[in-house]
């Protein structure tokens, strides 16, 4: 099984950066993924992480350390649009299935 | 191709009846997956198809609950009986082949047992 641990909700200011963090405890690993969720819409997905380090994708990052078992996904130069949801999800060794965190609600403030 | 579509995007139902959604995956993936959503949880997952080949199936989808994918392309989950707690957003996904893809969601079916 999977345990997945995510803030619930965080706030932050537009034009600042954030980092929303994930831990979780898989029984195998192969990669996790962080999406965005706008209310009422569908999640989207920003990133994948199989191997330790930081991936860079213009204002988004995600970071991966298998052996913490520990994500991070860093959101820069906040904008309005970027109030959602955040999901990680960790992906187990065998399963093409992905297992989803609660989520981190992001309120970005003028 | 226009992406992940689901129908309905509504259903409202009496407790007791049946219902079946349908969802049509991007051409190219022959992976497909249900989840289930409810307010301020992430998505939980149901069931997953490769081609017509249900491949896995989650211990929390009770026996009202049946998911079809004839011939590898549209998939069909139909819920039995219908409970109040099944109500909630469903949502299929689907990817192609290969490690590191992400899924492409559909908006969704929201689901309203009355």
């Amino acid at each position: 099984g999977q345990n997945i641990d995510q803030p619930t909700e965080m706030t932050a200011t537009e034009g600042a950066i954030v980092q929303i963090n994930c831990t979780y405890q898989t029984s195998g690993f192969n990669g996790l993924f962080w999406y965005q969720q706008h209310a009422g819409e569908a999640p989207t997905f920003l990133s994948y992480n199989v191997l330790d380090g930081l991936e860079e994708k213009g204002r988004f990052s995600s970071f991966l350390s298998r052996s913490k078992g520990y994500s991070y996904l860093l959101l820069k130069e906040l904008q309005m649009k970027d109030s959602a949801s955040y999901l990680c999800a960790p992906r187990d060794t065998g399963r093409r299935a992905l297992t989803f965190g609660s989520g981190t609600r992001l309120q970005v403030q003028p | 191709d226009t992406g992940v579509s689901q129908d309905p995007r509504h259903k409202i139902t009496k407790r007791g009846q049946n219902v079946t959604f349908r969802c049509d995956p991007i051409s190219e993936h022959n992976r497909l997956y249900w989840y289930r959503q409810t307010l301020g949880q992430g998505p939980e997952f149901l069931t997953y198809f490769q081609n017509e080949a249900q491949l896995e199936k989650s211990r929390l989808l009770s026996d009202r609950f049946s998911a079809e994918r004839p011939k590898g392309s549209f998939s069909t989950l139909e819920i039995q009986r219908t409970e109040q707690g099944d109500s909630a957003m469903y949502l299929c996904a689907s990817s192609p082949e290969g490690q590191n893809y992400g899924y492409t969601f559909g908006s969704g079916t929201r689901l309203t047992v009355v």
